[in-house]
């Protein structure tokens, strides 16, 4: 699986976007990009996936360039609660199944 | 919203005993997967599971660890010999299929004295 580099830290205030950044040089052509989070000690919770298109749901929306070698992840209006260590992960859907997590990027919104 | 069911939430046991973790995935998923977290580190894959087998396993799921569908309903994570590096958050999660995103549980605590 195709390795990513995000930053370790970012803030942003409540009620503005959260533009959360990755990069992902390595990407092969059959590698989605998947965006999980951890709040706290909790498991970690689904956010988005993409392959080549932008993607839109209830949570977030997903920004992939046309190279696929990077992504954002937009919370267009975060909350106290989207405090949380967000994870950018690429993997081929028809493997096993594994996630690779890295050190991810812990977002602070602060009021 | 289903969810991913895990007993108990905390677990504490001595060194050399062994630990069965339960998990209750979401009814109508196929994949079933079991991670780890140390306190402070990164979520780590153990094993993967489908069809009643397992598919896919990391180096961490050594001859200590196995992993059983007893049921139609309940996934298990068995330790046989708990060392005091298992002391560990362990997630258990499912999924429909291998492109949708995986919903995970709330963790168990296993803490080896």
């Amino acid at each position: 699986d195709a390795k990513t580099t995000q930053p370790p830290s970012m803030d942003c205030a409540e009620g503005r976007a959260a533009n959360l950044p990755c990069n992902h040089s390595t990407i092969s052509g059959n590698e989605y990009v998947y965006w999980y989070r951890q709040i706290h000690s909790q498991g970690p919770q689904y956010i988005i996936h993409g392959l080549k298109n932008n993607e839109t749901n209830e949570m977030a929306s997903l920004i992939i360039t046309e190279d696929r070698k990077s992504s954002t992840l937009i919370l267009p209006h975060a909350t106290l609660r989207d405090t949380a260590v967000y994870y950018c992960i690429v993997r081929v859907h028809n493997q096993g199944g594994k996630l690779i997590f890295g050190q991810g990027t812990e977002l602070s919104v602060k009021p | 919203e289903p969810e991913v069911t895990q007993t108990p939430s905390h677990q504490v046991t001595q060194m050399g005993q062994e630990v069965i973790l339960r998990c209750v995935p979401i009814s109508n998923h196929l994949y079933f997967y079991w991670y780890r977290q140390i306190l402070g580190q990164k979520v780590e894959f153990l094993v993967s599971f489908y069809n009643n087998e397992i598919s896919e396993k990391s180096e961490i799921f050594d001859d200590q660890f196995s992993v059983e569908r007893p049921d139609g309903s309940n996934f298990t994570l068995k330790i046989r010999s708990t060392k005091l590096e298992d002391s560990a958050m362990y997630f258990c999660a499912s999924s429909e299929d291998r492109i949708y995103g995986y919903t995970f549980g709330s963790g168990t605590r296993l803490t080896v004295v």
